[in-house]
């Protein structure tokens, strides 16, 4: 059974910092990889996907996964108050459609 | 962006009674998902649906569930009877294709059973 576990639970930054968000997952098998971001009462929006080893840069914000290290990250760049939300990662294991979740990291960036 | 559109976002319902939620998924979507998130646990996966047929489900999908999309009209979960252990936030998402797309959820319908 797939154990996805997100560091750290919560955290607070200044605005204009860099943040690091990440996720671990137990199954070598997995092969996509998801970001989402969920505001208060809101839907979860995906932010960003990867499915290779490496990084993938899109605007403030950079995925990095190692998959021998069963290690994917979030960093946001010049991060801003309206990046304060739940901040969820998911996987899924090959050409399953099933996504596993983290239990989120809780930003609040302060301006 | 696309959205999908949850219907209701809260009930609640005594314990035994039948409830269906329902959800309006994007418009060209094909594949449709339900989620379960009890108050501080992962969401978790419950069932996908393609082509009017359940593709996978998990072992929260209980007997008591059941999902349905008719003639293309919203896309149903209906619990019944309900039990207290069902109260949650039940999430709607739908993609376009199965593997490595995107899914795109509804904000949600919470559900408490007394």
């Amino acid at each position: 059974q797939q154990n996805v576990q997100q560091s750290p639970e919560s955290l607070i930054v200044p605005e204009g910092a860099r943040t690091s968000l990440n996720c671990t997952f137990s199954d070598s098998a997995s092969q996509y990889f998801w970001w989402y971001r969920q505001h208060s009462g809101k839907a979860p929006k995906a932010l960003m996907s990867i499915f290779s080893n490496g990084e993938k840069e899109e605007g403030r914000f950079t995925i990095h996964l190692n998959k021998a290290s069963l290690h994917f990250s979030l960093h946001i760049r010049d991060s801003q108050p309206s990046d304060s939300a739940l901040y969820l990662c998911a996987v899924s294991v090959g050409d399953n459609s099933k996504l596993i979740w983290g239990l989120g990291t809780s930003l609040v960036v302060n301006p | 962006g696309p959205k999908v559109l949850q219907i209701p976002s809260h009930q609640i319902i005594d314990m035994g009674q039948m409830v269906t939620l329902n959800c309006d998924p994007v418009s060209n979507h094909l594949y449709f998902y339900w989620y379960k998130q009890i108050l501080g646990q992962q969401m978790e996966f419950l069932v996908n649906f393609y082509n009017g047929k359940v593709m996978e489900k998990s072992k929260l999908f209980k007997d008591q569930f059941s999902v349905e999309r008719p003639d293309g009209s919203y896309f149903t979960l209906k619990i019944q009877p309900t039990a207290l252990e069902d109260s949650a936030v039940y999430f709607c998402a739908s993609s376009l294709n199965r593997v490595g797309n995107t899914l795109y959820f509804g904000e949600g319908s919470r559900l408490i059973v007394v």
